[in-house]
């Protein structure tokens, strides 16, 4: 057990809805991370948040947003679902500097019909 | 725009061999870190193992070492007395500490490694 909790585990919706994940970091962990895994586009990183502020963006479609809330748990939206946002989505949770390891949820399995 | 590839789609190995994966990369960065993370079927994403580019002795953990080569840019994963639990797939990971995108961890396309009894 990584100590990172996402929920939920899985989620199963239609296209043009919109969903939120949920994220909580390891006990101290001060940076949230997450991550899309998919068939086509493999292990993608999305968005950074440290203590509640933005810190990275990478491909994050602009449908998707998340925030990071004072007690540090973090949430991700996705909105207007489409098919291809079918995907496995991971949160990463650190102690907030870039050399400290990573540890990831078990991931939220995200299945747009 | 930092790039990690992962030559082999899927290994297998006998159980109780040794059994190395490859993975180069690409950077102009001097100091960054390198990582192998391990995905089983339960879908968890476990860190094996973490190089630190600035640091010429390669890392290990038990039956897990990395052959660290900075100049060729290879990162290859040796796993010695390979298990059944080893049955997984294994992402190579590059990450820049400092700068933009710093601490994103930039994946692989992964190896998917089967062991057999």
């Amino acid at each position: 057990d990584s100590g990172v909790t996402q929920t939920p585990k899985h989620l199963i919706t239609a296209t043009g809805q919109r969903v939120t994940l949920r994220c909580s970091p390891r006990s101290g962990d001060l940076s949230v991370y997450w991550y899309q895994q998919s068939l086509d586009q493999g292990l993608q990183f999305l968005i950074q948040y440290y203590n509640g502020e933005e810190r990275a963006k990478g491909n994050i479609l602009e449908r998707f947003s998340a925030q990071q809330f004072p007690d540090l748990h973090s949430e991700l939206n996705l909105s207007s679902l489409e098919l291809g946002d079918s995907a496995l989505y991971f949160c990463a949770s650190s102690k907030g500097g870039a050399k400290n390891i990573q540890y990831f949820g078990a991931g939220t399995r995200l299945s747009v019909l | 725009a930092q790039t990690v590839t992962q030559s082999q789609p899927e290994m297998s190995v006998q159980e109780a061999e040794t059994v190395t994966l490859s993975c180069t990369y690409d950077t102009s960065e001097s100091n960054y870190y390198l990582f192998w993370y391990k995905q089983p079927p339960s879908r968890q994403m476990i860190l094996v193992i973490r190089q630190e580019a600035y640091k010429q002795q390669n890392a290990t953990e038990n039956r897990f070492s990395v052959n660290f080569q900075k100049a060729a840019k290879s990162f290859s994963l040796k796993i010695s007395d390979s298990q059944l639990g080893d049955t997984a797939m294994y992402f190579c990971a590059f990450m820049k500490p400092y700068g933009g995108s710093q601490g994103n961890l930039i994946f692989g396309k992964g190896t998917k490694l089967s062991v057999k009894p």
